[in-house]
């Protein structure tokens, strides 16, 4: 167990359906990642939060959209869902930001399958 | 952006031969290279990592080299065992505004012969 934890492990949907992915970080990090990790796409960095802040986004599709919660649990939304957004979401999380940051640790992911 | 290759996409070894992947990244200001294993479904672990003001890393089986002025960095697994089998991730991270970003290589996928 890495201390990140992330809900549900799965999810099946329909194209045009709008979903809800929870991430609660590992105790004391502040900072919450989410990533998209498809077959021929990788591991691709969506959007960063640090203490309730959006600290940087990376390829993150206007139909998605995040938050972070005052208690540090981060929800990632994704709207009008499309067959090619099925895949493996995960959450890290690491305890700074910026140039005081090492060390990323992942959650065991939520697969989402859209049908 | 930050972009990372990484070759080969797969290694094939016998076991207790040596594993050797190797990563380039383009921006000179990513300041920190982990590399993860990551088995089939699970997730990405942290295997080692590697801070730019550091040329080598070493913890027993596995050790991580930074060439900063070539902008690239390698991940060597000595005594290979069946158990190393499995997808690994080179990745940097750069500071960007008031966040970080990390970048994933594409990932080799490593398997150790008997």
């Amino acid at each position: 167990d890495s201390g990140v934890t992330q809900t549900p492990k799965h999810l099946i949907t329909a194209t045009g359906q709008r979903v809800t992915l929870r991430c609660s970080p590992r105790s004391g990090d502040l900072s919450v990642y989410w990533y998209q990790q498809s077959l021929d796409q990788g591991l691709q960095f969506l959007i960063q939060y640090y203490n309730g802040e959006e600290r940087a986004k990376g390829n993150i599709l206007e139909r998605f959209s995040a938050q972070q919660f005052p208690d540090l649990h981060s929800e990632l939304n994704l709207s009008s869902l499309e067959l090619g957004d099925s895949a493996l979401y995960f959450c890290a999380s690491s305890v700074g930001v910026g140039t005081a940051n090492y060390g990323y640790t992942f959650g065991s992911g939520t697969r989402l399958t859209v049908v | 952006g930050e972009n990372v290759e990484q070759h080969p996409s797969t290694l094939s070894v016998q076991e207790g031969d040596s594993a050797v992947i190797k990563c380039t990244y383009s921006d000179s200001a990513s300041n920190y290279f982990p590399w993860y294993k990551q088995e089939l479904g699970k997730r990405p672990q942290l295997i080692i990592d590697i801070r730019s003001n550091v040329g080598e890393k070493k913890d027993q089986r596995i050790a991580v080299t930074l060439n900063k002025t070539a902008k690239h960095f390698s991940l060597h697994i000595t005594e290979t065992q069946p158990e190393d089998s499995a997808v690994y991730f080179c990745a940097a991270n750069k500071v960007t505004g008031g966040g970080n970003k990390l970048t994933f290589g594409t990932g080799t996928q490593l398997k150790v012969e008997l």
